[in-house]
C-alpha cells in the first residue's frame, strides 16, 4: 500500500518570503500522480499543483512550484512571495496512474499547517 | 461550470441513527469519490463510484455504503451511527476517462456531528 508522509505538522513564513513544505511517499508503482491540495479554514479542498511521475520537469503554477525527486520519492512544494491568503492546511497526495486498478484513489499525508505572518 | 455541491452542509445526528449525504459532481464528470476527514485519522478514502458502479472501496465497515445514480449524483449512507463517525465528509468528482483530466475536484463537505 502507498503511504504519504508530511514531516512538518506546522510551518510559518513571513509575508513575501519563500517557504518549502516537505512530502515523501512510498510506492512500488512506477507510474503515478502527485498533488498538493490546500484547505483553508472554509474546509474547501483546492488543488494547488500536480506532477506526473513520468515527467522529469518540475511542475510550476504561478508562485507555486514543486521539487520532484522520483528516486528519493520526495515531492516538496515551494511557495514564493507568500501572501496572507496562502495560510491554510496543505496536503500532499498520491494517486496511482492505473485507472483500472483498486489503487485509483487519493492517499493523503497528514497535512502541514502554514501560517503567514504579516 | 458549477462546482461540486454537497448537501446538507451540516448535520447533527444521535448515536444509532442513520444518515444520508448527497453529492452532485461537476457536469460531465462520471466519477465520484468520498473521503472522511477527522483530526485523528486525517483524510481517508471511503469509496469511488463510476458509471453507477462501485470501483474502489476503502477500509471502512459495512455500515458505510453508497450509490450513484444515472445522472452521476452520488449518495453515501451511514447506518447505526457511532460517536467516531463525527467527521467532515468530502466528495470529489473527476472525469476519470480522459488521461489528462485526472484531477479530483472537491466539494465543500458535509460536517456530521454524532451525539
Amino acid at each position: 500500500a502507498q503511504t504519504v508522509t508530511q514531516s512538518q505538522p506546522e510551518m510559518s513564513v513571513q509575508e513575501a518570503e519563500t517557504v518549502t513544505l516537505s512530502c515523501t511517499y512510498d510506492t512500488s508503482e512506477s507510474d503515478y500522480y502527485l498533488f498538493w491540495y490546500k484547505q483553508p479554514p472554509s474546509r474547501q479542498m483546492i488543488l494547488v499543483i500536480r506532477q506526473e511521475a513520468y515527467k522529469q520537469q518540475n511542475a510550476t503554477e504561478n508562485r507555486f512550484s514543486v521539487n520532484f525527486q522520483k528516486a528519493a520519492k520526495s515531492f516538496s512544494l515551494k511557495i514564493s512571495d507568500s501572501q496572507l491568503g496562502d495560510a491554510a492546511m496543505y496536503f500532499c497526495a498520491y494517486r496511482s496512474a492505473d485507472s483500472g486498478g483498486s489503487n485509483y484513489k487519493l492517499t493523503f499525508g497528514k497535512g502541514t499547517l502554514l501560517t503567514v505572518n504579516p | 461550470k458549477a462546482g461540486v455541491t454537497q448537501t446538507p452542509r451540516y448535520l447533527i445526528k444521535t448515536r444509532g441513527q442513520q444518515v444520508t449525504l448527497s453529492c452532485s459532481p461537476i457536469s460531465g464528470h462520471r466519477s465520484v469519490s468520498w473521503y472522511q476527514q477527522t483530526p485523528g485519522q486525517g483524510l481517508q478514502f471511503l469509496f469511488e463510484y463510476f458509471s453507477e458502479t462501485q470501483r474502489n472501496k476503502g477500509n471502512f465497515p459495512g455500515r458505510f455504503s453508497g450509490r450513484q445514480f444515472s445522472n452521476s449524483r452520488s449518495e453515501m449512507n451511514v447506518s447505526t451511527l457511532e460517536l467516531g463517525d463525527s467527521a467532515l465528509y468530502l466528495c470529489a468528482s473527476s472525469s476519470r476517462t480522459a488521461s489528462f483530466s485526472y484531477e479530483q475536484y472537491f466539494g465543500p463537505g458535509t460536517r456530521l456531528t454524532v451525539t
